[in-house]
Parts: structure tokens; sequence; C-alpha cells
């Protein structure tokens, strides 16, 4: 079974630009969530989608977002780019079914905002 | 969501076991206790998970304490593949679905 992808891997945007990163997860599973991980902050949660719709959404402002296609497919989106937006952006995808509930990361978008 | 307690590094020998700690003294009775691990230059991977007796596969073992306030993530014989950020996590799945919350992990080094 294909794990799951992310696209691109590597990224460099100049602040104020925007940006849209997309993940494919694994085939079968209908959740995914996404991640940003930056050496101060660690891993933080943005948001989950399931069946095209956000189920769970982190502290992050509205400049991030996301949205989930019928085939699973999600793509995040940052707007407006700041510095600080600089990270590694993990997609994790799982069952998304109630109860315990393996999420397998993707290898991760590097985002150099300059 | 349940605080974690993890040490920053811990290093250890090849082909040793390995004893990794955390401490979840705030868990709720419904919490799942999640391992996960992030090798360098990749996203996290699963590890393991329980919730109140000791679990084991073919990766490593899970052992709970009694009151759940800790929980020991025990590699058996440590492979300089091993060598990773391990992150424990409590989860509940309640409501919050998708929704693992990392804390800074314990750096594992393994020496040849």
């Amino acid at each position: 079974k294909a794990g799951v992808t992310q696209t691109p891997r590597y990224l460099i945007k100049t602040r104020g630009q925007q940006v849209t990163l997309s993940c494919s997860p694994i085939s079968g599973h209908r959740s995914v969530s996404w991640y940003q991980q930056t050496p101060g902050q660690g891993l933080q949660f943005l948001f989950e989608y399931f069946s095209e719709t956000q189920r769970n959404k982190g502290n992050f402002p509205g400049r991030f977002s996301g949205r989930q296609f019928s085939n699973s497919r999600s793509e995040m989106n940052v707007s407006t780019l700041e510095l600080g937006d600089s990270a590694l952006y993990l997609c994790a995808s799982s069952y998304g079914t109630r109860g315990p509930d393996t999420q397998y990361f993707g290898p991760g978008t590097r985002l150099t905002v300059l | 969501d349940a605080k974690t307690t993890q040490p920053n590094s811990m290093e250890s020998n090849e082909e040793e076991p390995v004893h990794l700690p955390c401490n979840h003294s705030t868990i709720s009775g419904t919490d799942y206790i999640h391992w996960y691990r992030q090798l360098p230059s990749q996203g996290p991977e699963y590890v393991i998970h329980g919730l109140t007796s000791n679990v084991n596969n073919r990766m490593a073992s899970l052992a709970i304490a009694e009151d759940r306030k800790s929980s020991t993530l025990i590699l058996h014989r440590a492979t300089l593949r091993d060598a990773a950020v391990y992150y424990c996590i409590p989860a509940n799945y309640g409501g919050s679905q998708g929704n693992l919350i990392f804390g800074k992990g314990t750096k594992l080094s393994v020496k040849p």
C-alpha cells in the first residue's frame, strides 16, 4: 500500500505571497490532519478534515485554511505569508473512525519564507 | 488535554534495552496512551498505544502504571535506526479525532 504523499517537498516563497500544499492520503483513509513543525514550537496541530468537512481545528490564524476533496486528497493554503510561517508542514491520514486510530504521516513539505 | 513530561534526551548502546519514561499525571480515564517517533528528516511514525494493560508489538512494548499516571516505552534491543525523537501522547477519542498533541519528546541517541 502506498504511503502518504505530499507535494511539493520543498518550497520557497516571499513574504506576502500565498502557498498551497497538497496531501494524498493512504487509500481507504478518510481523515487527513495537518501539522506545522518548527524548532521553537515543535509539532502543532492545524486542522483535520474528514469526509470533506473540517472536523477539528487548532489555534492558528485564519490565514491558514484547508479543504478536502471527495477522493480524500487534501490541500492547505496559507495566505499573506509571514517569515514565521517557515516550517515543515506535515499531513497525516487515518481511517478517522472512533477509537484509537493510527495516524500515518507523510514526509512533509519544507516551506521557506524569505 | 493531559500534560506529559518526558526527559529531553537519553542515550543507549546498540543492542541494549531502552526504557523511555513518560509522566502523564493528569490523564483522564478514557485517554489512550500513544507513542510516536520521528526519525531524522522524516514525519512521525506510530510505535504503539495502550489503555490500561501492557502492550507488545513487533516494534516495542508499552508498560502502563496501575494508576495510569505514567508509562514506559521499552525497546528491547536498540539499533542505530531507533535513534529518533519519541513522543508520548495521551489521546481521547470521545470527540477530538485526528488531533494529536505533541510535546517536546525525548531525543534518543544510540551508540554503536
